[in-house]
């Protein structure tokens, strides 16, 4: 099945402890990207990437990492978290950069940061 | 950058009505995408809808480029359709998804 996967689906964690947001799709895309989505504010851009070891900063990408190492993954780097990093994240795909294709939407990991 | 608006922001039908959503963007855009965010928050593909008109079961959108703005129909809803329908948008010249504020959508038995 064609899907984008996501780990972990929940996480609570604390200020200043290192984590990774996985993040996979199984559909041979080029283009993948991470977005938050806050109450208010809706989804915005963290970053994004075009290909494997190209990426580059969207609107909010204060705080956060990523690479591209493999074609099908795109992890998200929060190295040191705070509490404002409190949010629901998604990742996407879609076959190609130009902006004309569908983008896929991995199921959401919900943060926690205390 | 482009700008993206929905309306209504709420609505709350019975179901078996229709309805019809609205999205006005301010820009030419290469792509155009109906979301549904379901109560678990999960996005869920609806329409990839740049232009033209498509149909999916009881649901179906338009979207008239020239004149920038796209609907989305739902015929006979359920009370499975709540949720918050998004539309979103790719600019001529961006890469990222620039989403709407939605249309918070509740169906009552």
């Amino acid at each position: 099945e064609a899907q984008v996967t996501q780990n972990p689906r929940y996480l609570i964690t604390v200020t200043g402890k290192k984590l990774t947001v996985t993040c996979s799709q199984n559909m041979n895309h080029e283009y993948m990207s991470w977005y938050r989505q806050d109450p208010g504010l809706g989804l915005r851009q963290i970053y994004y990437s075009m290909n494997v070891e190209v990426t580059d900063k969207g609107d909010v990408p204060e705080g956060y990492k990523v690479s591209r190492k493999e074609k099908r993954n795109f992890p998200l780097i929060l190295e040191s978290p705070s509490p404002n990093q409190t949010s629901l994240y998604f990742c996407a795909s879609s076959l190609s950069v130009g902006g004309k294709e569908t983008q896929y939407f991995g199921p959401g990991t919900r943060l926690l940061v205390l | 950058g482009i700008q993206v608006e929905q309306s209504p922001p709420d609505l709350i039908l019975q179901e078996g009505a229709n309805s019809t959503l609205r999205c006005n963007f301010s820009d030419s855009v290469n792509n155009l995408q109906w979301f549904h965010q379901n109560p678990w928050g999960q996005l869920i593909n609806l329409f990839y809808i740049p232009s033209g008109t498509k149909q999916n079961g009881r649901l179906s959108a338009t979207t008239v480029a020239t004149e920038r703005y796209s609907l989305l129909y739902i015929s006979s809803s359920q009370t499975t359709d709540s949720g918050v329908y998004f539309c979103a948008v790719i600019s001529n010249s961006g890469y990222a998804l620039n989403f709407g504020k939605g249309t918070s959508l509740l169906v009552t038995p």
